[in-house]
Parts: structure tokens; sequence; C-alpha cells
């Protein structure tokens, strides 16, 4: 299993981009990279995901280094409702063999 | 509203007395899972299931049983809670991941105290 590592905490002032990164030196060829973020007392909810190609959705873009060894979560204009812990996660394709770590709380100030 | 279900929200109990965590979810999942949180710990599987009747073992699934009677429920069942399985717990699920990758639906979560 590919491990991660993320800083503990990071800190943003709102409406500013906010680049979280993520190493996963140790990901195989056909592992998908996966962002998930938890809010306060709620589960954790997806955000992101890529295997090669940065990619871009509504929440976040995600950039990925061209050796697959880390990758980083973009969000373009922090919210105060973005304050969250963000897990990075490599996963074999066709399964849900997350391992999350403790990931980066991410604290956003006004 | 798509949604997965977890009940009890919060339950303390005593060790060796028999519970149940309830998971249902609304979206024709195929895959469901559970997960522990621990301080430190980050979250750690503890069983899956692919589909109903298929279950098997995450990483942590001592000391725990599932079901899968039905596509949209499955119970977490502690036959003899001990306190280190005191923990916040989390039900999750999803398309199957073999038709593609679609993102997890956790539960709100279950925050469980055994004394």
């Amino acid at each position: 299993d590919a491990k991660t590592t993320q800083p503990n905490s990071m800190e943003s002032n709102e409406e500013e981009p906010v680049h979280l990164p993520c190493n996963h030196s140790t990901i195989s060829g056909t592992d998908y990279i996966h962002w998930y973020r938890q809010l306060p007392s709620q589960g954790p909810e997806y955000v992101i995901h890529g295997l090669t190609s940065n990619v871009n959705n509504r929440m976040a873009s995600l950039a990925i280094a061209e050796d697959r060894k880390s990758s980083t979560l973009i969000l373009h204009r922090a919210t105060l409702r973005d304050a969250a812990v963000y897990y990075c996660t490599p996963t074999p394709s066709g399964t849900y063999k997350y391992i999350f770590g403790t990931g980066t709380r991410l604290k956003v100030l006004a | 509203e798509a949604q997965v279900t977890q009940n009890p929200r919060y339950l303390i109990t005593v060790t060796g007395k028999k519970l149940t965590v309830t998971c249902s979810q609304n979206m024709n999942h195929e895959y469901m899972s559970w997960y522990r949180q621990d301080p430190g710990l980050g979250l750690r599987q503890i069983y899956y299931s692919m589909n109903v009747e298929v279950t098997d073992k995450g990483d942590v699934p001592e000391g725990y049983k599932v079901s899968r009677k039905e596509k949209r429920n499955f119970p977490l069942i502690l036959e003899s809670p001990s306190p280190n399985q005191t923990s916040l717990y989390f039900c999750a699920s999803s398309p199957s991941p073999l038709t593609g990758f679609y993102g997890y639906t956790f539960g709100s979560g279950t925050r469980l105290t055994v004394v």
C-alpha cells in the first residue's frame, strides 16, 4: 500500500488560493489519487480524484506531478466553509482500499 | 435527499453488552463500508461489502461483525464490546468500484463509548 505524507496543518486567508500538498512516493502505476475532506462534526466528503492528468471540478483542482510521487489539491478561492481536514489517499483502480492518514487541517482566516 | 443514515448518533454502553449500529442508504449503491476514526490514527476500514451477501474484512475487523441481507442496509454488530472499541464510527456507500469511480457518500457518524 502506498504511504502518504501531508502537512499537519495549514492556514489561508479567505478569498485566496490554497495549495494543499501530498507526497505519495511509493504509489504504484495503477493507483488513482483521491482527495476527501472532513468538515467539523461531519463524515468525510469526496473532493476529487485523478490518475495522471490534472483534473478540475466545481470544488477544486488536482495537480499531479509528472512522476506521480506527489499531488496538490488547489482551492482557488478559500472560504470559511473550506475549513476542514483534507486527506489524500492513493487507491488501486477498481477498489476503495483507501488509507486515510491524519490529513492536513486547513484553517481559513476571515 | 440522497444520504447515508446511521443510528444512533451517540451511544454509551457497558463492556460485554451486545450492540448494533445501523446504516442505511437510499441511493441503490452496491458498495458499503464501515470505518472507525481515532485520534492520531485517521480512518481505518473495519468491513466492506461489494453487494448483497458479499462481505469482507478491512484493516481492523477484530471484534466486529457485519451482515448484508438487503442492498440498502449494512449493520455493524459488536457482540461483546470492549473499551478499546470506543471510537467514532462512519458508514459509507458508493456504486460498485468495478464500474468506475464515483466517490463515497459517508454518514454523519456514531460516537460510541464503551465503559
